[in-house]
């Protein structure tokens, strides 16, 4: 079946510093969707991406799709403590469900 | 709206009872899911339903585990019997028209 790779697992940065998840695919997606989940809560959507090399920005946070729409990117810029949280990537696959990646937990310094 | 609502939010149960849990969708959304989500195995589909119908039950783990939606508006995840590594949160969520899906609140399931 259809997987979904993210990395890093863990990301631990100083406040004011960027991160960057990366999401990989050996298969084309038709779109990729973004969530973010703060500790003891569910999983939010943040964005959808459906267009080969797609970019979408929401204030510091800047969502790619890449050309060949095999992966994706999620950078924030100068993280903050509320980005606290785990990210997650996920794709549609043929059945029209959701796979999940496994997740990037973003930890910030203050 | 409301957005996606789970009860119980928080369960505390002995192994080898029956555990019911209750997802009521957002009005309008014909996709509802099921996952559950632990530290080892990350957050994983369980079963999904499509207008009441379901349409992938791969992901539920074992006959332990059974789901029904009745209606459009109401849907039960039964693990009977419970045990101990069913311990986990469990995740409803519904989809809009637009793919996006929206998670309720979870359930914390603890099976001693």
């Amino acid at each position: 079946g259809q997987q979904v790779m993210q990395i890093p697992q863990y990301q631990h940065v100083q406040e004011g510093e960027d991160f960057t998840t990366y999401c990989n695919s050996s298969t084309t997606l038709s779109n990729i969707q973004w969530y973010k989940q703060r500790p003891g809560g569910h999983p939010v959507f943040l964005i959808q991406l459906v267009k080969s090399g797609e970019v979408k920005k929401q204030k510091r946070l800047t969502f790619q799709f890449g050309e060949a729409k095999k992966n994706s990117s999620l950078h924030i810029t100068a993280t903050q403590t509320t980005d606290v949280g785990t990210y997650f990537c996920a794709a549609l696959d043929s059945s029209y469900k959701l796979i999940f990646g496994s997740g990037t937990r973003l930890l910030v310094r203050p | 709206d409301a957005g996606v609502i789970q009860s119980p939010r928080h369960e505390v149960t002995e192994m080898g009872q029956e555990v019911t849990l209750r997802c009521k969708p957002i009005s309008g959304h014909n996709s509802l899911f099921w996952y559950r989500q632990t530290m080892m195995r990350g957050l994983e589909l369980l079963i999904y339903f499509n207008n009441n119908v379901p349409i992938d039950d791969s992901g539920m783990p074992e006959d332990r585990f059974s789901a029904k939606m009745p209606n459009a508006s109401f849907s039960t995840l039964k693990i009977q019997p419970s045990e101990p590594r069913d311990s986990a949160v469990y995740f409803c969520a519904s989809r809009s028209q637009t793919g996006r899906q929206f998670f309720g609140p979870g359930t914390r399931l603890t099976v001693l």
